[in-house]
């Protein structure tokens, strides 16, 4: 079993719609979490953060449920700039290496 | 202020060689880490620094890999004898350092490595 496993994807959406991407993680003693956002042939860069209580950035929400190891991101009012992979990571702290997911690719098509 | 600095971006070389990979950390952050993304793969982490210490080096693939970090700052990856599977985007990261808001990692652009 992967240690992060994303929807496989791809979401193929019109501008405007709203999207849901779920991740699972196997760690259960991981400590942060987070979603990037990666372009293509770019570096990933950070979506934001991901917290117990849930956490709301503009049009994009994040969820953690720590008792079924659970984290999503719904992308409302989708934008074609929006249209990139949407990575998943957990952060074993202890550690402090990043655990990626594979990926969820978006495109947003007009 | 300045980003993660990664160089070479693109760094092309024969089958057997020797390579040298460097990363610039943001000013001020302890820990560093090494990545790598191959086609179609997602990335998968190779090495932690805290400091010039490498608390993490489980994710180095063979002894071939090897990396330092001097002075807390910059890191070199260094990759002997050079295999066509070694071919990948290494991506470096830094952070603050411990502490949860402290752990966000910042990315640099990565080197584009191709193995001829």
């Amino acid at each position: 079993r992967k240690e992060v496993e994303q929807d496989p994807g791809p979401f193929n959406v019109p501008e405007g719609a709203t999207v849901a991407f779920n991740c699972t993680y196997s760690n259960s003693a991981s400590q942060s979490f987070f979603w990037y956002r990666q372009d293509c042939r770019k570096e990933p860069k950070l979506l934001m953060s991901v917290y117990s209580s849930g956490n709301e950035d503009g049009r994009f929400t994040a969820q953690l449920n720590r008792a079924s190891q659970y984290i999503s991101l719904l992308i409302r009012d989708s934008k074609l700039s929006d249209s990139a992979t949407y990575l998943c990571v957990v952060n074993e702290s202890v550690r402090g290496k990043l655990i990626f997911g594979q990926g969820t690719e978006l495109s947003v098509k007009p | 202020g300045a980003g993660v600095s990664q160089s070479p971006s693109n760094k092309v070389t024969e089958k057997g060689k020797d390579v040298e990979l460097r990363c610039d950390p943001i000013s001020g952050h302890t820990a560093l880490y090494w990545y790598r993304q191959s086609l179609g793969q997602g990335l998968e982490f190779l090495i932690y620094f805290q400091g010039n210490s490498a608390p993490d080096k489980s994710g180095l693939p063979s002894d071939r890999f090897s990396a330092e970090r001097t002075g807390g700052s910059v890191s070199t990856l260094t990759i002997q004898r050079t295999q066509q599977e070694d071919s990948a985007v290494y991506l470096c990261a830094s952070s603050l350092g411990r502490g949860e808001a402290k752990n966000i990692q910042y990315f640099g652009a990565g080197t584009r490595l191709s193995v001829l």
